[in-house]
């Protein structure tokens, strides 16, 4: 099977604490997307990428976030001085065009303590 | 924010009944998208219709789509235990050309043997 991959699955951190986590998108989907959940919420989008290009970044993303996707092929999400309030799902979605169909990875599940 | 509200937010039913989730959203649209998620799990797409269809069907499932109303309607017909997960409806913002999904808050289905 070669869907959407996220690494780690699961994190836990102290508050202050630096964390990446990756996204391996689905080959030659142009178009990747970030999204946060929290409990008993829908997903809420942060950020996507067109090949290397960030094209949008959300409110939500805070200057203590910052993505990268540096070939156009995976991307990191970078949480620097992690606070409580950053606990959630952290969702990476692909698409190969726009107007279609994202796919969505299992998600890494961060926890600050 | 979200733009979708699903309706009810929570659904329990016996196997073999029929289960509807309606979501109502706010802005114009290109396309409006489905996503199954079991608990603590990714997102699972199960099925896109476009703002110039009407109906789709893909198996036990059938969506509607009236823009005018801003409304969607999802059916699962002889639902099984395995049904048993959250439902999101997804839109995409027309114009633009972010394709960023906007969730709503999801509906709870419990499906009892």
């Amino acid at each position: 099977d070669t869907g959407v991959s996220q690494d780690p699955r699961h994190k836990i951190t102290k508050r202050g604490q630096n964390v990446t986590f990756r996204c391996d998108p689905i080959s030659e989907h142009n178009r990747l997307y970030w999204y946060r959940q929290t409990l008993g919420q829908g997903p809420e989008f942060l950020t996507y990428f067109q090949n290397e290009a960030q094209l949008e970044k959300s409110r939500l993303l805070s200057d203590r976030f910052s993505a990268e996707r540096p070939k156009g092929s995976f991307s990191t999400l970078e949480i620097q001085r992690t606070e409580q309030g950053d606990s959630a799902m952290y969702l990476c979605a692909s698409t190969p065009t726009p107007e279609e169909t994202q796919y969505f990875g299992p998600g890494t599940r961060l926890l600050v303590l | 924010s979200q733009q979708g509200e699903e309706d009810p937010q929570a659904l329990s039913i016996q196997e073999g009944e029929n289960a509807t989730m309606n979501c109502s959203y706010k802005t114009s649209i290109n396309n409006l998208q489905w996503y199954r998620q079991n608990s603590g799990r990714g997102l699972v797409h199960l099925i896109l219709i476009r703002s110039n269809e009407r109906e789709k069907h893909s198996g036990r499932l059938r969506v509607t789509l009236d823009t005018s109303k801003k409304s969607s309607s999802l059916l699962i017909t002889a639902s099984r235990a395995a049904d048993t997960a959250s439902y999101f409806c997804a839109t995409d913002v027309k114009p633009g050309n972010t394709d960023k999904l906007i969730f709503g808050t999801g509906t709870r289905l419990q499906v009892f043997p």
